[in-house]
């Protein structure tokens, strides 16, 4: 079975400064791979996915993470942070099983932005 | 488009009680899915269906029922509700039954059984 590990519970960050959130996956295949956003009592919004292809992959509100299969992670990465980002980040992996899929997700990073 | 509506938003229960998490969504998407939110461990998925009429369990399905009658509602019943059932609760929903799509969530209902 699929399984993901995000290390940092907690990160703190000032406004403006760069920011790389850890993921690492256990997977038998090639993973489906996603980050998500939360922010405070909303629901998860997607930031970005990775099935194949180039391993760096950009999404929206200027994030990007990049696939190391020698690693077995998939950071994401911002370049300067904006107060706006404080919010909880999940890293899922997605795998097919024989009637359905399903994410598996980690326990997620909170992000506090100082300003 | 209302996207993934989830009713109610807080709910307190007694132990015992029995209650229905309605979930609705307005895309015409297959799959639907409902996940628990818990301190630290993330988000588990509780049930799925694939399509109307075809529902299955995910990880964490005692204490739970569903059924997909249509294809916009996924209703989540609580039979005999437990404080272990104390949680945020999300339905999601993508167009077919592929990780490849995504997957968008509804806002959540916040559940607390005393």
């Amino acid at each position: 079975a699929q399984s993901v590990t995000q290390p940092d519970i907690h990160i703190t960050v000032s406004e403006g400064a760069s920011l790389e959130l850890r993921c690492n996956y256990s997977y038998g295949a090639t993973p489906y791979l996603f980050w998500y956003v939360q922010s405070p009592g909303q629901g998860l919004q997607l930031l970005l996915k990775y099935f194949s292809g180039d391993t760096l992959v950009q999404g929206i509100k200027g994030f990007e993470a990049e696939f190391k299969r020698s690693q077995s992670s998939f950071n994401l990465r911002k370049p300067s942070v904006h107060w706006s980002d404080a919010a909880e980040y999940f890293c899922a992996v997605g795998a097919r099983k024989s009637s359905g899929d399903k994410l598996t997700f980690g326990t997620g990073t909170r992000l506090a932005v100082r300003p | 488009n209302a996207g993934v509506t989830q009713t109610p938003k807080f709910q307190v229960l007694k132990t015992g009680q029995s209650m229905t998490l309605q979930c609705a969504q307005d895309m015409n998407h297959e799959y639907m899915s409902w996940y628990r939110q818990d301190p630290g461990m993330g988000l588990r998925l509780i049930h799925y269906s694939v399509g109307a009429g075809i529902t299955d369990q995910g990880e964490v399905p005692n204490g739970y029922n569903v059924s997909r009658s249509t294809t916009e509602d996924f209703p989540l019943r609580l039979l005999s509700a437990a404080p272990s059932q104390t949680s945020v609760y999300f339905c999601a929903s993508s167009y077919r039954d592929s990780p490849a799509d995504t997957q968008y969530f509804g806002p959540g209902t916040r559940l607390t059984v005393l």
